[in-house]
């Protein structure tokens, strides 16, 4: 079954602690793509990546990291320094030829 | 600065009736959109598109109007159904870079039985 998956779908982190999202595609999609959503705030990107082993910050990329170094994977890492982790986290691919993004079923990180 | 904006934060209809959300944008680079539905600790689902070489989308229940000149879209629902219950995200795609979308901060749609 083809698809964006979202590991896990709860997270609890204590505050300090840097943790680890998963997302993971069997689409062959080329891009990839975090976004986070807040209350009102509609979904804002944190960071995206074109192609293996290249990605480019969004309009929120402080405190976050990725690695792309898989065309299926695409991890984001919020560290300590991000000020407000607590979110809803979405990841999304798509292929070269469109503009449509699909997205996986998102983690809640809740930072205690 | 906001360049795609849905300025109704909900909306509510009666089953059977037509739901209609709005977007707004203000890049005139934008050349093709997307609507998004989106149910509450999910990620969001792809509804319907339309280039910004056409003015109408129809698929099934789901119409998309686009007018370039006011730079305005919107989404019909006929007839609406209480499973339309959803937020619904506007996207923008183009505007300079061909791998990000620009979205709204969504529209609560609620179906009344």
């Amino acid at each position: 079954d083809g698809g964006i998956t979202q590991s896990p779908k709860y997270l609890f982190r204590k505050e300090g602690q840097n943790v680890t999202l998963s997302c993971e595609q069997n689409l062959n999609h080329d891009a990839m793509y975090w976004y986070r959503q807040d209350p009102g705030q509609g979904l804002r990107l944190i960071y995206y990546s074109q192609i293996v082993n290249d990605f480019q910050k969004g309009d929120i990329a402080e405190g976050y990291s990725v690695s792309r170094e898989k065309k299926e994977s695409f991890p984001l890492t919020v560290t300590s320094a991000q000020k407000n982790p607590t979110a809803f986290y979405l990841c999304a691919s798509k292929t070269s030829s469109t503009d449509t993004q699909y997205f996986g079923p998102g983690t809640r990180l809740t930072v205690l | 600065d906001q360049q795609v904006k849905q300025n109704s934060p909900s909306l509510s209809v009666q089953e059977g009736r037509i739901s209609i959300l709005n977007c707004d944008y203000t890049n005139s680079m934008f050349d093709y959109f997307l609507w998004y539905k989106k149910y509450p600790a999910e990620g969001p689902t792809f509804l319907i598109s339309i280039s910004s070489i056409k003015d109408k989308n129809e698929d099934g229940r789901f119409t998309v109007f686009l007018n370039k000149s006011a730079k305005h879209l919107s989404l019909h629902i006929v007839p609406s159904q209480p499973g339309d219950s959803a937020v619904y995200f506007c996207a923008a795609a183009g505007g300079g870079s061909n791998y990000k979308l620009t979205f709204g901060k969504g529209t609560l749609l609620t179906v009344n039985p």
